[in-house]
């Protein structure tokens, strides 16, 4: 079974950039990977995808300030999202994509970040 | 991209059955049939629970089924257990390789 790991900073200053990367098991060109964010007690916002040939597709509210980036050869891609607010306080989750169902089928476990001075 | 809209909350017995909507618009919902559903409890992250409006992966009791007329999805939980207790989310492919989510239901179990 395929598993992801996200990792990065549990707190971010207002105004600085939100860096996570996701650790995947199986990093296979099969899928597209990409990143949904949960705000405390709130519902589900996609961000961003990438497929394994580099094509990336955003959630065009937060295209201005996410990037995404991947290393194939250790198995990890990462998520950007600069000018951070208290609005991005989030569980951010990053999740394989099947794009024969156009559906996230396996998540990470998730992790908080909160925006805070 | 607006969240596709859910009720906050929804609840029954064990053993009874609960339906929850999902409703969307021309653009999502009512365009593809790619919507899903996922269940999320306290603390975990979301479980896959039906995909393509109505296919179950593997895994998934038949217990959760799901429909789709027009703009609106709807997930039915049958004989409810006390595990089914959890939140639940729509989703639906949007178009251009973009997706929506629902604003979520908790589902009780009386």
């Amino acid at each position: 079974q395929v598993q992801l790991q996200e990792s990065g900073p549990t707190l971010v200053k207002p105004s600085e950039t939100l860096s996570l990367t996701c650790t995947v098991s199986v990093y296979s060109i099969n899928y597209f990977w990409g990143w949904i964010r949960q705000p405390p007690g709130k519902g589900l916002e996609w961000i961003v995808s990438r497929y394994y040939s580099g094509t990336i597709f955003y959630n065009p509210s937060l295209e201005s300030r996410v990037s995404i980036s991947a290393d194939t050869s250790k198995n990890l891609f990462s998520v950007s999202l600069t000018s951070v607010t208290a609005a991005d306080t989030a569980i951010y989750y990053c999740a394989r994509g099947n794009s024969d169902w156009y559906v996230f089928d396996i998540w990470g476990r998730g992790t908080l970040v909160t925006v805070s001075s | 991209q607006s969240a596709l809209t859910q009720p906050p909350s929804a609840s029954g017995s064990p053993g009874q059955s609960v339906t929850i909507s999902c409703t969307g618009t021309s653009s999502d919902v009512g365009a593809y049939v790619y919507v899903s559903w996922y269940q999320q409890h306290p603390g975990k992250a979301p479980k896959l629970l039906i995909f393509e409006v109505s296919k179950r992966p593997s895994g998934v009791p038949d217990r959760f089924s799901g429909s789709k007329s027009g703009y609106t999805a709807s997930l039915t939980v049958s004989g409810l257990q006390s595990e089914d207790e959890a939140d639940y989310f729509c989703s639906s492919y949007a178009g251009g390789n973009t997706f929506v989510f629902g604003t979520g239901t908790k589902v009780t179990v009386l």
